[in-house]
């Protein structure tokens, strides 16, 4: 079945710094792909998202880009700020699906230090 | 902006006990979902929802489970028979269209604490 994988966290950063976070995929189908963050107390927001192949998602500085080749969307922020401190997930939902469900990674808590 | 609202925020509840967990969708929306996040693990799909029949259902969504549109606003999970696992963050969702790769928007989640 579909999957996400993700790298482990915390991912501790001072401010400013340049942020990665992997995650890649296994999908029978044609997935979508998504990042969502979670801020402390909150539910889950979407942060962008790719529907196919070469797209880039990109939103407040962030940005993935969906590699079919190395079955890959790595987050990425040249610049972090201490309000970006949250949980961040991957996520797939494969097109082929007619329940649209989302699979998620498990998460990667990030924490961004003045 | 809309947003998808879900209530309450924490539910306590006694293990064999029922529990209705409530959300309303973002009002345009046709697709309905409900995922849980036990503690410190993945976000997992449960079920969703279309024209008022289940779309789709994970192995978790066993008879316990079920889900309502009572009426043309809520949302239901229901769970007939709590057990101590099924203490988790409830998420509920909706999107506008299917077909993976429609936007799904969630709500903040209710909390569910079995004893």
């Amino acid at each position: 079945g579909d999957s996400v994988t993700q790298m482990e966290g915390p991912v501790t950063l001072s401010e400013e710094a340049f942020l990665t976070i992997n995650c890649t995929y296994t999908a029978t189908g044609y997935p979508s792909l998504f990042w969502y963050v979670q801020y402390p107390g909150e539910g889950l927001q979407l942060l962008l998202k790719a529907t196919k192949a070469d797209d880039k998602g990109s939103n407040k500085g962030f940005e993935a880009t969906y590699r079919k080749e190395t079955t890959s969307f790595h987050l990425e922020k040249g610049s972090v700020q201490v309000s970006d401190s949250a949980v961040y997930f991957c996520a797939l939902s494969d097109k082929a699906n007619a329940g649209n469900m989302l699979t998620f990674g498990g998460g990667t808590r990030l924490m961004v230090k003045p | 902006e809309p947003e998808v609202t879900q209530t309450p925020s924490h539910q306590v509840t006694q293990m064999g006990q029922e529990v209705i967990l409530r959300c309303v969708p973002i009002s345009n929306h046709l697709y309905f979902y409900w995922y849980r996040q036990i503690l410190g693990q993945k976000v997992e799909f449960l079920v969703s929802f279309y024209n008022n029949e289940i779309s789709e259902k994970s192995e978790i969504f066993d008879d316990q489970f079920s889900v309502e549109r009572p009426d043309g606003s809520n949302f239901t999970l229901k769970i007939r028979s709590t057990k101590l696992e099924d203490s988790a963050m409830y998420f509920c969702a909706s999107s506008r269209t299917s077909g993976g790769v429609d936007t799904q928007y969630f709500g903040p989640g209710t909390r569910l604490t079995v004893l």
